[in-house]
């Protein structure tokens, strides 16, 4: 039971509004939750981390956590068009995933237009 | 600056022909780990590395195999090329310690003919 839930998108919204990315999970097992930023033709990088629930916030960055409903948010402030890119959530049971590595969403595609 | 590549950026094979994908981290990471990403279907896990020489099978072992013989270096292998191993080949790795953290290789993009 690893399946990851989350709209591929594409979501396209305009410069300098807040973005909301989300994915749903059914593994209550999950505790370590990340998001990847994945620019065309490259690979995925980490953007934010989070263990549990709770929230983190990282420059324009914001990720949530909300471990009773398996559900959990990207937000992103002031979005630039930089910010143009496919966004993975991924999670796992055990710390950097582990024998079982990474369960990944299969990643929601961002457009903001200038 | 932490860096994983991928030996080649593009690769054209037959069916039937034997492939091996190179990947290489400087970071002296413990862990490496090889996935496929597929429009639809996202990252799945083929094959993790914990160690030198060993390994463990992912989601989708099945047709793939891997060599870790030193720390820097994970291979996989395709021992005989199949149109459905068309897809996007991505390597990473992580520490030991930092485990929370797995670098992406650039990936490779693989057309099985």
């Amino acid at each position: 039971q690893k399946e990851v839930e989350q709209d591929p998108g594409p979501l396209s919204v305009p410069e300098g509004a807040i973005v909301s990315l989300n994915c749903t999970y059914s593994n209550s097992a999950f505790q370590y939750f990340m998001w990847y930023r994945q620019y065309s033709r490259k690979g995925p990088e980490l953007l934010m981390y989070t263990y549990s629930s709770g929230n983190k916030e990282d420059g324009r960055f914001t990720a949530q956590v909300d471990k009773s409903s398996k559900y959990i948010s990207l937000f992103i402030r002031d979005s630039q068009p930089s910010d143009s890119a496919t966004y993975l959530c991924a999670m796992s049971a055990y710390r950097g995933g582990g024998a079982d590595g990474l369960t990944f969403g299969k990643g929601t595609h961002l457009i903001i237009q200038p | 600056d932490v860096k994983v590549t991928q030996s080649s950026r593009y690769l054209v094979k037959r069916t039937g022909e034997k492939v091996f994908l190179e990947c290489v981290q400087d970071m002296d990471h413990e862990n490496m780990f090889w996935y496929r990403q597929d429009p639809g279907l996202g990252l799945r896990l083929i094959y993790f590395s914990y160690d030198v020489k060993m390994k463990e099978k992912g989601d989708i072992p099945e047709g793939y195999s891997v060599s870790r013989e030193k720390k820097e270096r994970f291979s996989l292998i395709l021992e005989s090329a199949s149109t459905n191993q068309t897809s996007m080949y991505l390597c990473a790795s992580s520490s030991r310690i930092h485990q929370e953290t797995q670098y992406f290789g650039p990936g490779t993009r693989l057309l099985v003919l």
